[in-house]
């Protein structure tokens, strides 16, 4: 299993809503990152996860929440969102630190 | 300054021509390089990884200059499937993934 996969694919919230997106890989990886997209900018990285412990916060406001359950697994808790949150959130993973990241196909936000 | 800068293009290109990219970064103690592609609406995905010494793939070639502070990728024989975004990323230390802004590319029949 060589991919990564992120559920859901789309989703539509309100400001008041609590939401979880997932991220799931069985490539054995041990290094797991949160990404957000804007249209037609690179991926900025939000979070990064390493042995299962947050290893790097990109000053990310704090409505936005991550969780790493095991090794396999990464949970990104979203609540009191606003409309500028909107955007293609990317999930990746690597075998270690500075290695290639592999994406999933990401979830895209819309906040009302 | 930005940790990496990249030309945006568009670079718009005939079929069967060969264009390059480049990147410049400004933390000399990088370690690790990539190019990535990016088509519309679709996560990026691993065109190759650049070492020291060059490294080529097919029709990809991607180069590392230490001394300057840039790679480059070279795309010869472009196909109309080779149009996407290609994006540059480098990793200062750590799992610190810094991506270039991404060049537009257009091949045109």
């Amino acid at each position: 299993d060589t991919e990564v996969t992120q559920t859901p694919k789309h989703l539509v919230m309100g400001m008041t809503n609590k939401k979880s997106l997932k991220c799931e890989q069985h490539m054995g990886h041990r290094a797991m990152y949160w990404y957000k997209q804007k249209a037609k900018k690179p991926p900025e990285l939000m979070f990064v996860y390493s042995y299962e412990k947050l290893s790097i916060n990109e000053s990310v406001p704090s409505r936005f929440s991550p969780e790493c359950p095991n090794s396999s697994l990464l949970n990104l808790h979203l609540h009191a969102l606003q409309p500028e949150d909107s955007a293609l959130y990317l999930c990746a993973s690597s075998h270690r630190e500075n290695n290639e990241q592999f994406f999933g196909p990401g979830t895209r936000l819309t906040v009302l | 300054r930005k940790e990496v800068e990249q030309d945006p293009g568009p670079f718009n290109v005939p079929e069967g021509a060969t264009v390059a990219f480049n990147c410049t970064y400004s933390n000399s103690a990088s370690q690790s390089f990539f190019w990535y592609r990016q088509d519309c609406r679709k996560e990026p995905k691993l065109l190759m990884s650049v070492y020291s010494s060059g490294n080529e793939d097919g029709r990809f070639t991607a180069q590392l200059n230490r001394a300057s502070q840039y790679i480059s990728l070279l795309i010869r024989d472009s196909k109309l499937s080779d149009s996407a975004t290609y994006l540059c990323v480098v990793t200062p230390t750590g799992n610190q993934f810094y991506f270039g802004t991404g060049t537009s590319l257009t091949v045109i029949p």
